[in-house]
């Protein structure tokens, strides 16, 4: 089975604090994403990368910023969390066809006060 | 850009019975994937069933099937005999051929009552 892990399910931070959200796929997938989901707005895509070292901004990046020194592993930056990004943060991992289906981590809740 | 409308925010439906959630997107371009996903409360976002644009057969997963209309931009997705762990949160998702760049609907969290 095909798992994705993310560090923590449930965060709490001040404003101002940097944060780190990290995630981890074990099935050698080339894409990974981040994705911040809200009540009545969906997922949506903050950054993606398709190889090692590799990323591409996504509808929301501003505020946030993304490391892939690994294949298994993307991180999710925070450089000074705002109580604006007080979100769940769910990760995913796909092989590089898009035809493939995403798999997600069970999210994080970040909360920022 | 792609954009995905699920105009149900919330249903619900008795065990064993049928529902169907509603999906429509707009897009420009003529071959694309379409997905549904569900997350349980608390619970990891699952595929539950994916559709190529270019294929004019429904797809079905079980008691999943699809209803994808293409002329209509429309995809949505019928649950047959529904069960208590079929209660979710429903998302509709497109996705051009060329790309990774998946975009969700808002969502329609479905209810199955006993």
């Amino acid at each position: 089975d095909v798992k994705v892990t993310q560090s923590s399910r449930y965060l709490v931070k001040r404003t101002g604090e940097k944060v780190f959200l990290e995630c981890v796929q074990d099935m050698d997938h080339e894409n990974m994403f981040w994705y911040r989901q809200d009540p009545g707005l969906g997922l949506r895509l903050i950054y993606f990368s398709y190889d090692v070292k590799m990323k591409e901004k996504g509808d929301i990046p501003e505020g946030y910023s993304v490391s892939r020194e690994k294949k298994e592993r993307f991180s999710l930056i925070l450089e000074s969390a705002s109580t604006n990004q007080t979100s769940m943060y769910l990760c995913a991992s796909s092989y590089r066809n898009p035809s493939y289906e995403q798999y997600f981590g069970p999210g994080t809740r970040l909360t920022v006060t | 850009a792609q954009t995905v409308t699920q105009s149900q925010p919330e249903m619900s439906v008795q065990e064993a019975e049928t529902v169907t959630l509603s999906c429509t997107y707009d897009t420009s371009e003529n071959n694309y994937y379409l997905f549904w996903y569900k997350q349980p409360p608390s619970r990891q976002m699952i595929l539950v069933i994916r559709q190529e644009a270019y294929k004019q057969q429904n797809a079905t997963e079980n008691r999943f099937s699809v209803n994808f209309q293409k002329a209509a931009k429309s995809f949505s997705l019928k649950i047959s005999d529904s069960q208590l762990g079929d209660t979710a949160m429903y998302f509709c998702a497109f996705m051009k051929l060329d790309n990774n760049d998946m975009r969700f609907g808002a969502g329609t969290r479905l209810t199955v009552k006993p």
